[in-house]
């Protein structure tokens, strides 16, 4: 089993939508949370980090549950720049060793 | 502020050659990572330094790859002698000081194929 494990996608959405990702982690000391995206042929690039409490940058909304090790990320009124790969990201240890999801492919269509 | 940097952006070897890799963290980032995705698979953790020491080298595929960080600033890691299955695309990322949940900055990463 991956310690990280993604909705395999894609997803294919008209501009405006509401998309969902969810994710599940392994590992249940795992101590810190983030969504990443990631362009064709790019580095992945910090999207948000996800709180125990939730919380919300924008059009964005990411919400972390510890007892079901789950993480998810919300995206609502989808532009054509949000088509990307979206990865879940598990920090393990006191340094923070990324784990990464495969990630979730997004595209969004006019 | 400058991001992390990678060089080269690209380089294409041939099996059995070597290669050296270098990564140039954000300043006054004191936590060095270095990641790498291989075709179809996610990315994978490599090694870790805080300033020059070695934290975590557990990601290490084996002892054909060597990783340094002299003087707690760039890092190097080189494949020597490169094998078929080394070719991706390897990743240096950034963080500050201390432990904690420091987010990580990553660079453009260098694509490396072995044929």
């Amino acid at each position: 089993r991956k310690e990280v494990e993604q909705d395999p996608g894609p997803f294919n959405v008209p501009e405006g939508a509401t998309v969902a990702f969810n994710c599940t982690y392994s590992n249940s000391a795992s101590q810190s949370f983030f969504w990443y995206r990631q362009d064709c042929r790019k580095e992945p690039k910090l999207l948000m980090s996800v709180y125990s409490s939730g919380n919300e940058d924008g059009r964005f909304t990411a919400q972390l549950n510890r007892a079901s090790q789950y993480i998810s990320l919300l995206i609502r009124d989808s532009k054509l720049s949000d088509s990307a790969t979206y990865l879940c990201v598990v920090g393990s240890g006191g340094y923070n060793k990324l784990i990464f999801g495969a990630g979730t492919r997004l595209a969004v269509h006019p | 502020e400058a991001g992390v940097t990678q060089f080269p952006s690209h380089s294409v070897i041939e099996k059995g050659q070597t290669v050296t890799l270098r990564c140039d963290p954000i300043s006054g980032h004191d936590n060095l990572y270095w990641y790498r995705r291989v075709m179809g698979k996610e990315i994978k953790f490599l090694l870790h330094f805080v300033k020059e020491s070695k934290q975590d080298e557990s990601g290490m595929p084996n002892n054909r790859f060597l990783a340094e960080r002299t003087g707690g600033t760039y890092s190097t890691l080189k494949v020597q002698p490169a094998e078929l299955e080394d070719s991706g695309v390897y990743f240096c990322a950034s963080s500050q000081r201390g432990q904690g949940t420091y987010e990580q900055y990553f660079g453009p990463g260098t694509r490396l194929t072995v044929t």
